[in-house]
């Protein structure tokens, strides 16, 4: 069955720090995979995503993250943190060639900034 | 491009009440999706519409759940019997293709809290 793993409930770093955010999936074969944010009365809101091709993705809000096939995982990384980023991101897989669409998400990571 | 948009953006009912939850998706837009995500948890696929009808609704908890989408647009998520247990926040989404999470673009959602 199709799973998605974000260990850590809550991250707490500093304004300049950098920051991972730790996503590992469960699937039979490479599956689409994305991280959304959602910031308080917000919806979720894309960061980034990966299909094909360059493993290192570029996001949205100076965003990255990298799929590691042999680690079924999918680090949301930021070199620096700024306070506005403060919300909770959430890692989802979606299957490849499904007639579905759906997507299967984490738990979600709540973030906090110190300024 | 207006997005998605849902509302009520909250709903307080009590116990064994009922409670209707709407999804106006972006226009053009075939394929709609309910999600729901319950304190703590992942988010969690509910069903999926193509057009008005439901092509996936494998996710619904059960029977007291029925979701309509009237002529292929906006669509409602109707709760009778509500019960404490489907306090939490529904999402809804939309997308112009099928392709797992491709072009997604999801709303602000719905925080319904059943006393």
């Amino acid at each position: 069955a199709q799973s998605v793993t974000q260990p850590d409930i809550h991250i707490t770093v500093s304004e300049g720090a950098s920051l991972e955010l730790r996503c590992n999936y469960s699937y039979g074969a490479t599956p689409y995979l994305f991280w959304y944010v959602q910031s308080p009365g917000q919806g979720l809101q894309l960061l980034l995503k990966y299909f094909s091709g360059d493993t290192l993705v570029q996001g949205i809000k100076g965003f990255e993250a990298e799929f590691k096939r042999s680690q079924s995982s999918f680090n949301l990384r930021k070199p620096s943190v700024h306070w506005s980023d403060a919300a909770e991101y959430f890692c989802a897989v979606g299957p490849r060639g499904s007639t579905l669409g759906r997507l299967y998400f984490g738990r979600g990571t709540q973030l906090t900034v110190w300024p | 491009e207006a997005g998605v948009t849902q509302f009520p953006s909250h709903s307080v009912i009590e116990k064994g009440q009922t409670v209707t939850l709407r999804c106006d998706p972006i226009s053009g837009h075939d394929n709609l999706y309910w999600y729901r995500r319950v304190m703590g948890k992942e988010i969690k696929f509910l069903l999926h519409f193509v057009k008005e009808s439901k092509q996936d609704e494998s996710g619904m908890p059960n029977n007291r759940f029925l979701a309509e989408r009237t002529g292929g647009t906006y669509s409602t998520l109707k709760v009778q019997p509500a019960e404490l247990e489907d306090s939490g926040v529904y999402f809804c989404a939309s997308s112009h293709r099928l392709e797992a999470g491709y072009g997604y673009t999801f709303g602000s959602g719905t925080r319904l809290t059943v006393v």
